[in-house]
């Protein structure tokens, strides 16, 4: 079985700095899909973006990005010029290709922007 | 397009009762989930479904059924609800194994 664990329970940066959001993965497949999802105080789970492990191009979406390194399996989350919008817990997930039974979650990193 | 919708928002239940989450979603999706989150923890798959009329457990079954008769709809039953089982429930949904797309969460409290 798969298994994701985020080492931060906290993280805490200052409005328009740059944090990372750490997650290692255990698996012994070769192709599977990562994921980063945030979940703001009003509980909906939003996804912020998605890596697929046979890419070696890291995956960005606007102001986040991700450092994918499959062979140490890690998958990393960049949020660059942090907004106080950003505040809220990330979960890192993972997903076997052809697998039905859904995502493997992290236990999330609270994180804080301080204005 | 309303996505996943997971009716009731918040629920209280007394020891011992029953009572069903329902969830729908207008995506045309054919893979369904129901999560559980408990404080401090990441979320975990109770049941899943990969189309009408399948049905699978996943990793907390325990308590729970599930039935899924349409493309939409895949609601959750508690029978006999225990305290243990105060949580926030989660519907997904994906088209096969992309991303999944959630409801808002029930919040349930067993007392």
């Amino acid at each position: 079985a798969q298994t994701v664990t985020q080492s931060q329970p906290e993280m805490s940066v200052q409005e328009a700095e740059t944090v990372t959001l750490s997650c290692t993965y255990d698996t012994s497949e070769s192709d599977y899909y990562l994921f980063w999802y945030k979940q703001p105080p009003s509980r909906q789970m939003i996804l912020v973006i998605r890596q697929e492990a046979y890419k070696q191009q890291n995956a960005t979406e606007n102001r986040f990005s991700v450092n994918f390194q499959k062979a140490a399996k890690s998958f990393s989350l960049k949020i660059s010029d942090s907004q106080l919008g950003d505040a809220a817990m990330y979960f890192c997930a993972y997903r076997s290709r052809g697998g039905a039974d859904g995502l493997t979650f992290g236990k999330g990193t609270h994180l804080i922007i301080q204005p | 397009n309303a996505g996943v919708t997971q009716t009731p928002k918040f629920r209280i239940l007394k020891i011992g009762q029953s009572m069903t989450l329902q969830c729908t979603q207008d995506m045309n999706h054919n893979y369904m989930y129901w999560y559980r989150q408990d404080p401090g923890m990441g979320l975990k798959l109770i049941y899943y479904s990969v189309g009408a009329g399948i049905t699978d457990k996943g990793e907390v079954p325990n308590g729970y059924n599930v039935s899924r008769s349409t493309t939409e709809d895949f609601p959750l039953r508690l029978e006999l609800a225990a305290p243990s089982q105060t949580s926030v429930y989660f519907c997904a949904s994906s088209y096969q194994e992309t991303e999944a797309f959630f409801g808002q969460g029930t919040r349930l409290t067993v007392v």
